[in-house]
């Protein structure tokens, strides 16, 4: 069936820049997604991407996509202690369901 | 902006109990969602919801588990008997529908079954 995997951790210092990095098997994914979940809150989504596309860029994101390799990755510029929280990539085939990933739980060290 | 807010955000009940959890989607939202993420693990979807009827549900979404939207606000998860195995983090999500699929959660009820 189909799966998303994601590293559990990353800690980075502030100001440096963080990538988070996530597998998928789903060949038929139309959109993938990053989430970022905060303490205490929903699920919020972040940034998406189309299947047919390589690279999107927004703000303080880019996320690539090598659908060759089902690899999807999200690099945050100039991580700040806000960007701490939980990180979950996302996919979805175009039918009712979403899939995540168990999350990255990113620290940014002042 | 409008939000999902979900009730309560935490509850503890004893196994074999009955336990609603409530959700009250976003008021233009079409579709609708439980998800659930035991500690640890990941985020997985239980079902989803379009126009009065389950449009898909996954394995776990078993017998005991329904969900009922009985008026034009609120969207509930009824466990029917609950089980250790159901303590977990339960996420409602809506959307509209549209191509993106882009969910809106809630922030969730801690279910502790004890």
């Amino acid at each position: 069936g189909e799966d998303v995997e994601q590293s559990l951790f990353l800690s980075v210092r502030e100001g440096d820049s963080s990538v988070i990095n996530c597998t998928y098997t789903d060949s038929s994914s139309t959109y993938l997604y990053w989430y970022k979940q905060e303490p205490g809150a929903g699920l919020q989504l972040l940034t998406y991407i189309f299947s047919n596309m390589d690279m999107k860029q927004d703000q303080r994101l880019t996320v690539l996509l090598n659908k060759k390799d089902k690899h999807l990755s999200m690099r945050i510029a100039d991580t700040q202690t806000g960007d701490s929280a939980i990180y979950f990539c996302a996919e979805t085939g175009g039918g009712f369901k979403t899939i995540f990933g168990a999350g990255t739980r990113l620290f940014v060290k002042a | 902006e409008p939000e999902v807010t979900q009730t309560p955000s935490h509850q503890v009940t004893q196994m074999g109990q009955e336990v609603i959890l409530r959700c009250v989607p976003i008021s233009n939202h079409l579709y609708f969602y439980w998800y659930r993420q035991i500690l640890g693990q990941k985020v997985e979807f239980l079902v989803s919801f379009y126009n009065n009827e389950i449009s898909e549900k996954s394995e776990i979404f078993d017998d005991q588990f329904s969900v009922e939207r009985p008026d034009g606000s609120n969207f509930t998860l009824k466990i029917r008997s609950t089980k250790l195995e159901d303590s977990a983090m339960y996420f409602c999500a809506s959307s509209t529908g549209q191509e993106n699929e882009k969910l809106f959660f809630g922030s969730g009820t801690q279910l502790s079954v004890l």
